[in-house]
């Protein structure tokens, strides 16, 4: 029972450099979102998917892109890293309208 | 303007006794819903809690309750009985639904320490 699934868990990425990080939900849920969680800033959109082949930006979306691969993936795509972009990701996802969403673990990502 | 406002940082309560969380929300989204969610120090998120707007009762979840006052704009989260184990950073969230789509926006966290 895996529910949201995020890979890597944790990275080091030097500035410049572009990365994926990868997520994949198994509970047939059509919104797909990924967030990133700074120290006293609580959760703050990036993307979401409302269902396969749509995205939308949120609130923090400069820098970063998002594929919805299938109704499964929802990537998010750092093109070239910058130390700001130093965050823990997560991805979640939903299913009907009254239920909470899901929660991946999280990745920590570290840009220097 | 703050959308979801928690204004307690930090809140200490000692092992068994109440505590209560606040979250105010600003909204003119007539379905809206609201959500509680738990962070213990391992950093996952951990559902608790749904009230939504034209809920005509307060939520519960067993030691969870929602004390939603609407015409405040108030949901503030109570513990009854703390427990060790209750100590976390708590998020209060609300989903709007602009334009047939759920949009999602978090407050800053109040992070409880319960006592022995």
């Amino acid at each position: 029972n895996a529910g949201v699934t995020q890979t890597p868990k944790f990275q080091v990425l030097k500035t410049g450099q572009s990365m994926t990080l990868q997520c994949a939900q198994d509970m047939n849920h059509n919104s797909m979102y990924w967030y990133r969680q700074d120290p006293g800033m609580g959760l703050r959109l990036i993307y979401y998917s409302a269902s396969e082949g749509t995205t939308d930006k949120g609130e923090v979306p400069n820098g970063y892109n998002v594929s919805r691969l299938n109704k499964r993936e929802f990537s998010l795509r750092l093109e070239s890293a910058a130390p700001s972009q130093t965050s823990v990701y997560f991805c979640a996802s939903e299913g009907e309208s009254n239920q909470p969403q899901h929660f991946g673990d999280g990745t920590r990502l570290s840009i220097l | 303007a703050q959308k979801i406002t928690q204004t307690q940082p930090g809140m200490f309560v000692q092992e068994k006794e109440a505590v209560t969380l606040d979250c105010t929300y600003d909204t003119s989204d007539p379905s809206y819903g609201l959500f509680w969610y738990k962070q213990p120090s391992s950093g996952e998120m951990i559902f608790l809690i749904y009230q939504g707007s034209y809920d005509q009762q307060n939520a519960t979840e067993g030691r969870y309750s929602l004390n939603f006052q609407k015409a405040r704009k108030s949901a503030n989260l109570v513990i009854s009985a703390s427990q060790l184990g209750d100590s976390a950073m708590y998020f209060c969230a609300m989903r709007e639904t602009p334009s047939g789509t759920y949009k999602y926006i978090f407050g800053t966290g109040t992070r409880l320490k319960v006592l022995a």
